[in-house]
């Protein structure tokens, strides 16, 4: 089940700057529990994005950045490419359900 | 390099039964928390179980709990996870994944393989 909230979709011409939210509860983001973010391409495995609310694994450009504030979290790609077009999904620990949640996942348009 | 390889998905009836097993490579295993993760056609992301370096902690999901039975084998770096009472609501692609170093994410998956449940 998913208790994290995204909007379903976003879209940005290429080189703008895009946002996507991510609203939990007091019982995940609002407890303090870090979020983190996947990019799922079309066909293929989720890749981790983002963890521990804005760090960047090693080959992860710079356009893409996180951050964190209360129950909300939220997921910025500046300069848009069209090989942004993807699934993005927000991903936390929730207390109460003592176990890893998703969010609904956002799907990213380059138009 | 770090790989995971799942195998085991297929076609299975309402009330069946079918064993995933997920291959690790390229790192030490036995020092991970390792989880299966699932994907419905369409549909969002759902862990649906974990399980701790030495298998002295594991978690099932609510969806799958007394169905679902994760287990691990250091010795051959390998994941399983054994799903009985088969339903159509469990049609999904099923990922294996390694819990970061840091704790409560996922930085590597496999491929996933395909469970389709029905008649």
């Amino acid at each position: 089940q998913s208790v994290l909230t995204q909007p379903p979709s976003v879209s940005g011409a290429p080189g703008q700057r895009v946002t996507i939210s991510c609203t939990g509860s007091s019982s995940n983001l609002g407890a303090g529990y870090d979020v983190h973010w996947y990019q799922q391409l079309p066909g293929t495995a989720p890749k981790l994005l983002i963890y521990g609310n804005n760090n960047r694994p090693s080959g992860v450009p710079d356009r893409f950045s996180g951050s964190k504030s209360g129950t909300s979290a939220s997921l910025a790609i500046s300069g848009l490419q069209a090989e942004d077009e993807a699934d993005y999904y927000c991903q936390s620990y929730d207390s109460s359900l003592s176990g890893y949640v998703f969010g609904t996942g956002t799907k990213v348009t380059v138009l | 390099e770090v790989q995971l390889v799942e195998s085991g998905g297929g076609l299975v009836q309402p009330g069946g039964s079918l064993r995933l097993s997920c291959a690790a490579s390229g790192f030490t295993f036995s020092s991970y928390r390792m989880n299966w993760v699932r994907q419905a056609p369409g549909k969002g992301l759902e862990c649906v179980s974990y399980i701790s370096p030495s298998s002295s902690s594991i978690y099932y999901a609510d969806s799958v709990k007394g169905r679902f039975t994760i287990s691990r084998d250091n010795a051959k770096n390998s994941l399983f996870l054994q799903m009985d009472s088969l339903r159509a609501e469990d049609t999904a692609v099923y990922y294996c994944a390694r819990e970061g170093p840091m704790g409560n994410y996922f930085d590597y998956w496999g491929q996933g393989t395909l469970v389709t449940v029905s008649s």
